[in-house]
């Protein structure tokens, strides 16, 4: 395991489309983020997982926007009707229980267009 | 709600030579943790240092140290001997030590340091 992998790197998608992204953590970290980076800005917390519980939503996750872990492994992050400013880099990180720091992934950088 | 600030949108420095990057918070908290993560141009964001807000001592990391002002609020973050494989853009970050609210990381806005041949 070398790290946390998100898929896809580079997602373009009309306004109004559905889109999914897919993270994989760290196998032993049973502690999962999801975060938004826009251009200029530091990341923005938009969701937590512990095990396959979500356990704290940002107010920055809008009604179409839905996080899941099923079975405590990978997440994904739907955001349906895709708007012009949900552009960014959405950002996946995972931690172990106990840790006090992230690994990050590579991010997922979503074009609207 | 905890705010980090990083005043220097960009900073540069030549190689071998020092630099240090300003970063600032507000918390009503006593205990918590702060970090400093680096982002390459290849995206993927990497730990530098850690510090505990209960440790007194300032946290080193090879080339990397910070200066901890607690009362302050204030963590900067010094890079000795800068190398080109510096540069990259600098996060500053904010973690609660309590259970409940320590889930989350406040990040900065950025400084983007460039190592100047």
């Amino acid at each position: 395991d070398t790290g946390v992998s998100q898929d896809p790197r580079h997602k373009i998608t009309k306004r109004g489309q559905n889109v999914t992204f897919r993270c994989d953590p760290i196998s032993e970290h049973n502690r999962l983020y999801w975060y938004r980076q826009t251009l200029g800005q530091g990341p923005e917390f938009l969701t937590y997982f512990q095990n396959e519980a979500q356990l704290e939503k940002s107010r920055l996750l809008s009604d179409r926007f839905s996080a899941e872990r099923p079975k405590g492994s990978f997440s994904t992050l739907e955001i349906q009707r895709t708007e012009q400013g949900d552009s960014a880099m959405y950002l996946c990180a995972s931690s172990p229980k106990g840790g006090y720091g992230y690994t990050f992934g590579s991010g997922t950088r979503l074009t609207v267009v | 709600a905890q705010t980090v600030t990083q005043s220097q949108p960009e900073m540069s420095v030549q190689e071998a030579e020092t630099v240090t990057l300003s970063c600032t918070y507000d918390t009503s908290e006593s205990d918590y943790y702060l970090f400093w993560y680096k982002q390459p141009p290849s995206r993927q964001m990497i730990l530098v240092i850690r510090q505990e807000a209960y440790k007194q001592q300032n946290a080193t990391e090879n080339r990397f140290s910070v200066n901890f002002q607690k009362a302050a609020k204030s963590f900067s973050l010094k890079i000795s001997d800068s190398q080109l494989g510096d540069a990259a853009m600098y996060f500053c970050a904010y973690r609660s030590a309590f259970f409940h609210t320590g889930n989350q990381f406040y990040f900065g806005t950025g400084t983007s340091l460039t190592v100047i041949p």
